[in-house]
């Protein structure tokens, strides 16, 4: 069966601008988590969505935003983009099994200029 | 808060066993999860403990303490490409799918 797959696999952005990042999970997963990684922090909870309710938030600011629909595939914005932004996201497909059967699919990088 | 502690960087010599120690706050503890990265790529899954004791998966072991919020890796017969990142992550009650992951330990097996 397929994998996770993420799109773009890279970006480069200018400060204040905005971008989408989408994520479709594993087939038949119906939760998604979003993870920054960074050298400085490394890998940091953004959200978890499940069934296009965002069940869990972590400690970013309102500019990191994420929907899911209804085929669970999801996406993530940050609005207003700083060079601090600059990271891999990672999106992480869940099973039923939960965490345990958490999936990381490979990642966006962004730059941000 | 949920603190998870690991060394930043170890080295090893190829054939030789390394032991990665994590430790975390209890609170709420509801399983702890270790993966391997390598450069440039995504996270991949090697273990999950969540009963005290010992998970052996060929040439890596996983342990757990939850009295002592302590869990370590345990790779033998390194080979050069066990050269990654280690992270260890923990699962907190109400956390749903929320891992919440150490720094990494990077550990680089030379000859």
């Amino acid at each position: 069966k397929a994998g996770v797959t993420q799109t773009p696999r890279y970006l480069i952005k200018t400060r204040g601008q905005q971008v989408t990042l989408s994520c479709s999970p594993i087939s038949g997963h119906r939760s998604v988590s979003w993870y920054q990684q960074t050298p400085g922090q490394g890998l940091q909870f953004l959200f978890e969505y499940f069934s296009e309710t965002q069940r869990n938030k972590g400690n970013f600011p309102g500019r990191f935003s994420g929907r899911q629909f209804s085929n669970s595939r999801s996406e993530m914005n940050v609005s207003t983009l700083e060079l601090g932004d600059s990271a891999l996201y990672l999106c992480a497909s869940n099973g039923r099994g939960g965490a345990q059967t958490q999936y990381f699919g490979p990642g966006t990088r962004l730059l941000v200029l | 808060g949920q603190n998870i502690d690991q060394p930043t960087e170890m080295t090893a010599t190829e054939g030789a066993i390394v032991q990665i120690n994590c430790t975390y706050q209890t609170s709420g503890f509801n399983g702890l999860f270790w993966y391997q990265q390598h450069a440039g790529e995504a996270p991949t899954f090697l273990s999950y403990n969540v009963l005290d004791g010992l998970e052996e998966k060929g040439r890596f072991s996983s342990f757990l303490s939850r009295s002592k919020g302590y869990s370590y890796l345990l790779l033998k017969e390194l080979q050069m490409k066990d050269s990654a990142s280690y992270l260890c992550a923990a699962l907190f009650s109400g956390g749903y799918n929320k891992l919440i992951f150490g720094a990494g330990t990077r550990l680089a097996v030379h000859p």
